[in-house]
Order: C-alpha cells, then sequence, then structure tokens
C-alpha cells in the first residue's frame, strides 16, 4: 500500500527559505507526486508536478520562489523569500493504477 | 479562465441523499478524467471518486463504495456525485478536481471552491 508521509507541522521566518518533505512509502520510490497549497477558508491550489528525477512543472502563474526536488524516496518543495500569503497548508499527492489516488496528510507552514 | 464551480451541498439527516453538481469552463471537458476529493473539517484531503473523461470507467474510495455514485453530462461539461445513506462522517467539503493530462490518473491542476455538505441530525 502507498503512504505519503508529510510532517504536520513547519516553521519559517518571513524572507526565509524552507523545504517540505513528501515521503513515498517503500517500493513506491520511482512514483511523481503533486504538490498543493491550502491557504486558509480556500480551496487547494495546484503548485506543480514533481518526478522522481527531480524535473517539475508548475501551475499556471506559479512564482519563481516555489521549486521542487527529489531524492530517493523523498519530494521536496522548497519556498524561498517566504511571504506572509504563504502561510498554508502543503499537500502532496500521488496516483496510479490500482493505487487510485492518495494525498499525504498535509503540512502546515507557520511563516513567523 | 479554467474554473470548477460546485454546488448542491447542505445538511441532510443521516441515512438521507444528495447530488452535488461541478459545472466545468475554460477546458474541452471530456478529454478530462475528473475527481471529488473531500476535505472534513480541521482534517486532510481525501480522495473520493474519479471518472474517466468518457465515463466508461468509474473508481471509488472503500468508505464510499456501494454508496455513492460519480457520472458525468459532458454535453452540459458538468460532474456529478449522488451521495445515498449518508452517515455523520461523510460530513466536509467536496471539492471536484480536473486531472492534468488526458489519461485516467494524474496530478490534480484544477479544483473547486468546494461545497459543504454536513451529515446530522
Amino acid at each position: 500500500q502507498l503512504v505519503l508521509t508529510q510532517s504536520p507541522s513547519a516553521s519559517a521566518s518571513l524572507g526565509a527559505s524552507v523545504k517540505l518533505t513528501c515521503t513515498l512509502s517503500s517500493g513506491h520510490s520511482s512514483y511523481a507526486i503533486a504538490w498543493h497549497q491550502q491557504q486558509p477558508d480556500k480551496g487547494p491550489r495546484y503548485l506543480m508536478k514533481l518526478n522522481s528525477d527531480g524535473s517539475h512543472s508548475k501551475g499556471d502563474g506559479i512564482p519563481d520562489r516555489f521549486s521542487g526536488s527529489s531524492s530517493g524516496a523523498e519530494r521536496y518543495l522548497t519556498i524561498s523569500s517566504l511571504q506572509s500569503e504563504d502561510e498554508a497548508d502543503y499537500y502532496c499527492q500521488t496516483w496510479g493504477t490500482g493505487i487510485l489516488v492518495v494525498f499525504g496528510g498535509g503540512t502546515k507552514l507557520t511563516v513567523l | 479562465e479554467v474554473q470548477l464551480l460546485e454546488s448542491g451541498g447542505g445538511l441532510v439527516q443521516p441515512g438521507g441523499s444528495l447530488r452535488l453538481s461541478c459545472a466545468a469552463s475554460g477546458f474541452t471537458f471530456s478529454s478530462y478524467a475528473m475527481s471529488w476529493v473531500r476535505q472534513a473539517p480541521g482534517k486532510g484531503l481525501e480522495w473520493v471518486s474519479a471518472i474517466r473523461g468518457s465515463g466508461g470507467g468509474t473508481y471509488y474510495a472503500d468508505s464510499v463504495k456501494g454508496r455513492f455514485t460519480i457520472s458525468r453530462d459532458n454535453s452540459k461539461n458538468t460532474l456529478y456525485l449522488q451521495m445515498n445513506s449518508l452517515r455523520a462522517e461523510d460530513t466536509a467539503v467536496y471539492y471536484c478536481a480536473k486531472t492534468i493530462t488526458v489519461t485516467t490518473w494524474g496530478a490534480f491542476d484544477i479544483w473547486g471552491q468546494g461545497t459543504m455538505v454536513t451529515v446530522s441530525s
């Protein structure tokens, strides 16, 4: 069974950078994922699709401050030059025949 | 502008039924698989159901299998979720989401704003 693991919370200072992690369960390190942002009281917003080789394609209008990378079973979302509006919940998602669709538990990012 | 707009949520008693709709615009609706995703109050995202672009294949999470039915009307650019035998644990905001590619499974690149379903007596 494929499971995506995310830390429940993260924090970083205004203007700093933060790296969020999504870990694929054993045997699934080749899977691509997507990152989504959910600001308070809003629906999710697609940020990017991130492949196992670290290549990624961002959604329309997503700032260059958002980038993705991969290492083994880990998928990262790095946000640089943090702004107050980046305070949100971040979810990873994966998919496939048989596993259908799976979400990670989400990481709540606090901008200090 | 690419947009998804859900409607049909509300308060329903346990055991009752509700039908959600999702109106799509700004893209070739029939080409893309679509999904319903829900979020219980204070909780994370949970995938509920998906349907192929042609409507020829439907898929469900175990938690709703046998109670919910996903469908689409490509002539109306509209996605539906028929929810029967509703339980308190079905209480959530329900989002529709578009798959980024024309294949059945992929990243969700467009999300609606959500519609709230409350199951309570």
